[in-house]
């Protein structure tokens, strides 16, 4: 089955930009999203289709996609952006949907 | 608004059987695929099924394929989970989500605020 790597955490100083990683094979051909989920939240769409913002999300949030990897970055990380953070893709091969183990951003 | 509303979640003993509701509104429904996504606690996200737009596809995750079942009612405006043969590992919040399309590829753009289930003797 297919799987997603992402690093269990990330920690960067307000202001800065937040990166966060999402591996798995050939996943450039595939379809990226990305959720926030902040403690005790339900899960909110931040990225979908590798590079594009839902409306009410901040230009803050950017993405990309090529490769073996992913990215979600968070450009001038607020306080407010601490949370766990997850890439979801859909395997056609199996049909499934697949979530990566989910990073936790901490601003410190 | 949009929003989407499950209810069912309980305590039960291993072995035994629950269904799951999701009540959706503020969108028509009958247009959406619609998913099923479980969180153990303090455990990452992890999709359990999804049900096409009609109703006449499904797929479940290998984790649950035999033991749950996804299934919709569109003059309901409702999802369905049917969980049997309950374990310990089954112990988790269930959210329901929306597909921001009718593809099963598509990301899920709206999430309810979950229902508990824990399975424990």
């Amino acid at each position: 089955s297919y799987e997603l790597t992402q690093p269990p955490s990330v920690s960067v100083a307000p202001g800065q930009t937040a990166t966060v990683t999402c591996g798995g094979t050939d996943i450039g051909k595939k379809n990226v999203h990305w959720y926030q989920q902040r403690p005790g939240q339900a899960p909110v769409l931040v990225i979908h289709y590798d590079t594009d913002r839902p409306s009410g999300i901040p230009e803050r949030f950017s993405g990309s996609n090529s490769g073996n990897t992913a990215t979600l970055s968070i450009r001038g990380v607020e306080a407010g952006d601490e949370a766990d953070y997850y890439c979801q893709v859909w395997d056609r091969s199996s049909g499934h949907g697949v979530f990566g183990g989910g990073t936790k951003l901490t601003v410190l | 608004d949009v929003l989407l509303v499950e209810s069912g979640g309980r305590s039960v003993q291993p072995g035994m059987s629950l269904r799951l509701s999701c009540s959706a509104s503020g969108f028509t429904f009958a247009n959406y695929g619609m998913n099923w996504v479980r969180q153990a606690p303090g455990k990452g996200l992890r999709w359990v099924a999804h049900v096409s737009a009609s109703g006449d596809r499904t797929f479940h995750a290998d984790s649950v394929k035999g033991r749950f079942t996804i299934s919709r009612d569109n003059a309901k405006n409702a999802i369905f989970l049917q969980l049997t043969s309950l374990t310990a590992e089954d112990t988790a919040v269930y959210f329901c989500a929306k597909n921001l399309g009718g593809s099963n590829s598509s990301p899920f753009d709206v999430w309810g605020q979950g229902t508990p289930v824990t399975v424990s003797s």
